[in-house]
C-alpha cells in the first residue's frame, strides 16, 4: 500500500515564477492538507481540501492556491514566488476531514 | 487561536537511557487531540503517539509514553531505552476535535549518543 506520495522531491525556481506541487493521498484517503515548513521551524498549515473544495485555510496569501481532483489527488500552486517561499512543503492525507493525518516526504522548494 | 510551545530547542541522551521532551499548549477548547511526531532527516513526519483530551489515562506506545496534564496544558513525551534510531526532530502538535488542521510547535532536536 503506497503511502502519501509527493512530486517533485526537489525543485529550484526564480523569484516571480510560479510553481505547482503535487500530492497523491494514501489509498482510501479523501482529504488532503498542505503545510509549509521553513528551515528549523514547525510546519504551518496552508489549507485543506475535501470533496474537491477548500475547507480550511491558514494565514497564507492568495498567491497560494490549490486544487483537488476527483481521484483525491491534489495540487498546490504558488504564484509570484518570493525568496521567503523557500521551504519544505508537506502534504498530508486522511480518511476524512476530522481524522488524523499521514504525511508524505515533502517537496523542497528553493527560490533564488 | 491555539498555540503550541516547545521550550527545548535541543536535547541529548545517552543510548539506553531515558529522556523527556516538553510541550505546552494553549486552547480554550475542552475536547481536542495532542500528538508527537518524529521527523528524521528523511523529512517524513511519522506519528509517534496521540492523546485524546477526554482520556485521563496517559497514552503509551512501546518505549514512548506521555505525561498529559490537562489543567496545566502540558504534554510531555518520555522515551525510554533510547536508541540511535530515535535521533530526529520531534514536534508536538494540537488538533481540534473536529477538522484535521494541526498546529505544531517549533520542534526539539533529539541527539542520541552511543
Amino acid at each position: 500500500d503506497a503511502g502519501v506520495t509527493q512530486s517533485p522531491t526537489h525543485l529550484i525556481k526564480t523569484r516571480g515564477q510560479q510553481v505547482t506541487l503535487r500530492c497523491s493521498p494514501k489509498s482510501g484517503h479523501d482529504t488532503v492538507s498542505w503545510y509549509q515548513q521553513a528551515l528549523g521551524q514547525g510546519p504551518q498549515f496552508i489549507f485543506q481540501y475535501y470533496e474537491e473544495e477548500e475547507r480550511q485555510r491558514g494565514n497564507f496569501p492568495d498567491r497560494f492556491s490549490g486544487h483537488q481532483f476527483p481521484n483525491y489527488s491534489s495540487e498546490l500552486n504558488v504564484n509570484a514566488l518570493w525568496l521567503g517561499d523557500s521551504a519544505l512543503y508537506l502534504c498530508a492525507s486522511s480518511p476524512g476531514p476530522n481524522t488524523e493525518a499521514f504525511f508524505g516526504q515533502g517537496t523542497r522548494l528553493t527560490v533564488v | 487561536a491555539q498555540t503550541v510551545t516547545q521550550s527545548q530547542p535541543e536535547m541529548s541522551v545517552q543510548e539506553a537511557e531515558t529522556v523527556t521532551l516538553s510541550c505546552t499548549y494553549d486552547t480554550s477548547e475542552s475536547d481536542y487531540y495532542l500528538f508527537w511526531y518524529k521527523q528524521p532527516p528523511s523529512r517524513q513526519m511519522i506519528l509517534v503517539i496521540r492523546q485524546e483530551a477526554y482520556k485521563q489515562q496517559n497514552a503509551t506506545e512501546n518505549r514512548f509514553s506521555v505525561n498529559f496534564q490537562k489543567a496545566a496544558k502540558s504534554f510531555s513525551l518520555k522515551i525510554s531505552d533510547s536508541q540511535l534510531g530515535d535521533a530526529a526532530m520531534y514536534f508536538c502538535a494540537y488538533k481540534k476535535e473536529y477538522g484535521n488542521k494541526l498546529v505544531f510547535g517549533a520542534g526539539t532536536i533529539l541527539r542520541v549518543k552511543s
